[in-house]
């Protein structure tokens, strides 16, 4: 079946520090999401991304983080500067259409911050 | 706002036994229900899905009806195999502001003994 692809699987970064989380969404999808789970907790929604623009985010998308999509590549999400909090498993998404339709998972990337 | 409530952290059981695993949820608005699986190392991936109340829903040999009297969507399957051992996500679509998203459960993880 389609597949979401997520690059890396696991990244070790020092507080402070700038990361870029990438996602390789299916190919004719349209429609992003980035979801974080903390360990042990269920996976919350962050973001979700459309036509190059956020349509929506949550409360735990906060000012230091930003996603994009330059020119069909790579859908990114960048946290600069990272905190100690943003240790957690970060899941990408994509969906062909804006509805009930099924979201597809990449096998997330395992994100930790001394 | 929306929720969903999975009571179960672990279930353990042996192979051939049957299988259910409870999910209730909370919504003020449109009610579209997922069940996600996840293996290990794996991407979490759709199993099954219903919008329709009171009606039964089948994939891959597991079963869940939407009952929203109850507000809920328990999978349950009539014999567990080696193989169902994974991590099992309810979640509950929804449309914010702008697009949708998924509110997920906190899991059941699911072991099959022989």
């Amino acid at each position: 079946g389609p597949k979401v692809l997520q690059i890396p699987s696991h990244q070790i970064i020092d507080m402070g520090q700038m990361v870029t989380l990438n996602c390789d969404p299916v190919s004719n999808h349209l429609y992003f999401y980035w979801y974080k789970q903390i360990l042990g907790q269920q996976m919350e929604f962050l973001v979700n991304f459309y036509n190059g623009k956020v349509m929506e985010k949550s409360k735990l998308f906060k000012d230091q983080f930003s996603v994009e999509r330059p020119d069909g590549s790579y859908f990114t999400l960048k946290i600069q500067p990272t905190a100690l909090e943003d240790s957690a498993v970060y899941f990408c998404a994509s969906s062909e259409q804006d509805n009930y339709a099924e979201q597809f998972f990449g096998p997330g990337t395992r994100l930790t911050v001394l | 706002g929306d929720s969903v409530t999975q009571t179960e952290g672990l279930v353990t059981l042996t192979e051939g036994l049957p299988v259910m695993l409870n999910c209730t949820y909370q919504t003020a608005y449109s009610t579209f229900l997922f069940w996600y699986v996840q293996h290990l190392n794996e991407a979490p991936k759709l199993l099954l899905k219903s919008s329709t109340d009171n009606k039964r829903t089948e994939h891959q040999g597991f079963h869940a009806t939407l009952h929203k009297s109850s507000s809920s969507f328990h999978l349950q399957k009539s014999s567990a195999q080696l193989s169902d051992s994974a991590l099992y996500y309810c979640a509950l679509s929804d449309r914010g502001n702008m697009g949708y998203k998924l509110t997920f459960g906190t899991g059941t993880s699911l072991l099959v003994d022989p």
